[in-house]
């Protein structure tokens, strides 16, 4: 089956500039996650989709960043503006799980941000 | 919120010796556990996941076991190679949430 896409691969961008991500889930997952990865950390989330609706958007920093899955497959997600601190990985991930059933995350390429 | 804590940060175990990884968890909820492997600069990859209900799974090198009343669950690693050399994350969580921990960075020495 195909995998999580994502775009761009790269992105370098001037702080105070926007900058979009996107992402295409596996086929059939309703679940639909974006992670900030900074260098030597784990994954962080930031916000997690069920379908188009939003299950969990509590480490968001939703001053500068916004999301969203429109007709719940596809998804974007915005910084506007980018900070320094915003250079990280930006992970997108995708599951089967459910309300009542867990599954395994899989995960796109990232896109690597670079904010100078 | 979940609290996962992981540790030791870097591992460097000889090729064909074990490597175990140990994570603890403070939201009792918590009923899924995955491992995930993260080569350098690529993605995470699920490798094995536990649920609650069990305390131990195994495939192939790789065991994870689940320990519910101490809230800890550990990784596993048999005669380990080059190729197991990367960052591993444990995480827990419950339906559709997983928090994850920081990473160890296991270096498998030919």
């Amino acid at each position: 089956e195909a995998g999580v896409a994502q775009s761009p691969r790269y992105k370098i961008i001037e702080k105070r500039q926007s900058v979009a991500f996107w992402c295409n889930p596996i086929s059939g997952h309703a679940t639909l996650y974006w992670y900030q990865q900074i260098l030597g950390q784990g994954p962080k989330l930031l916000i997690q989709f069920q379908n188009n609706g939003v299950v969990d958007d509590s480490q968001l920093p939703k001053d500068r960043f916004s999301a969203e899955r429109l007709k719940g497959v596809d998804s974007t997600l915005k910084i506007q503006p980018a900070k320094l601190e915003d250079s990280a990985v930006y992970l997108c991930a995708s599951s089967s799980a459910g309300t009542s059933r867990n599954a395994g995350q899989f995960f796109g390429p990232g896109t690597r941000l670079t904010v100078l | 919120g979940e609290n996962v804590e992981q540790h030791p940060s870097t591992l460097s175990v000889q090729e064909g010796d074990s490597a175990v990884i140990k994570c603890t968890y403070s939201d009792s909820a918590s009923n899924y556990f995955p491992w995930y492997k993260q080569e350098l600069g690529k993605r995470p990859q699920l490798i094995i996941d536990i649920r609650s209900n069990v305390g131990e799974k195994k495939d192939q090198r790789i065991a994870v076991t689940l320990n519910k009343t101490a809230k800890h669950f550990s990784l596993h690693i048999t005669e380990t190679q080059p190729e197991d050399s990367a960052v591993y994350f444990c995480a827990s969580g419950g339906y559709q949430k997983v928090t994850f921990g920081i990473g160890t960075k296991l270096q498998v020495i030919p």
